[in-house]
């Protein structure tokens, strides 16, 4: 069965250090990749996504995601962590030719100390 | 201003009471869906539709019914609701498909009783 794994529930950063919050895919070809983020009492704003091409992507605040074909993985990495990136990420897949059904992700929770 | 809108934002009900929960987007998308969030569970999305009078099933789609007719609104109707479908409702757009960037509505915290 496809299916979209964050292993983190809970991540703690200092604000200033560096992130890396995980996700990996089981599909059988190379899906959209997508990461939202949920801010307190928000919908989901969309980050960055990954279609094709260039395995680097650059998002919105900072962020940046790689994608690994080898290790189904698109991990989503920041340099600097701000108090104001505490929020719920979740990764998102949808395939190509397939299912218009997109698969999320059970969500990180990402807590900043001062 | 591009966004989605749901009313209302906060619901309390009775089991068995029908319940609509509106969603509108002025951005002229064709794809529109309906989510619910639970602790632990993320997103599962509950319907979706491709276009006007165009919908299909989700992950989730027992106890929900939905329709479009036109390309702005897609309501969630809860015909019996149960304290199960207590959660967290999005909605949510996209220009084609769920292949392109989603807008989400704000939520409907909804509470059956």
């Amino acid at each position: 069965a496809q299916s979209v794994t964050q292993p983190d529930i809970h991540i703690t950063v200092s604000e200033g250090a560096s992130l890396e919050l995980r996700c990996n895919y089981s599909y059988g070809a190379t899906p959209y990749l997508f990461w939202y983020v949920q801010s307190p009492g928000q919908g989901l704003q969309l980050l960055l996504k990954y279609f094709s091409g260039d395995t680097l992507v650059q998002g919105i605040k900072g962020f940046e995601a790689e994608f690994k074909r080898s290790q189904s993985s698109f991990n989503l990495r920041k340099p600097s962590v701000h108090w104001s990136d505490a929020a719920e990420y979740f990764c998102a897949v949808a395939l190509s030719g397939g299912s218009y059904i997109p698969t999320f992700g059970r969500g990180t929770s990402l807590i900043v100390h001062p | 201003e591009a966004q989605v809108t749901q009313n209302p934002r906060y619901l309390i009900t009775v089991t068995g009471k029908k319940l609509t929960v509106t969603c509108s987007q002025n951005m002229n998308h064709e794809y529109m869906s309906w989510y619910r969030q639970d602790p632990g569970l993320g997103l599962r999305q509950i319907y979706y539709s491709m276009n006007v009078e165009v919908t299909d099933k989700g992950d989730v789609p027992e106890g929900y019914k939905v329709s479009r007719k036109e390309k702005r609104n897609f309501p969630l109707i809860l015909e019996s609701p149960s304290p199960n479908q207590t959660s967290l409702y999005f909605c949510a757009s996209s220009l084609r498909s769920s292949y392109n960037e989603q807008f989400f509505g704000p939520g409907t915290r909804l509470t059956v009783l």
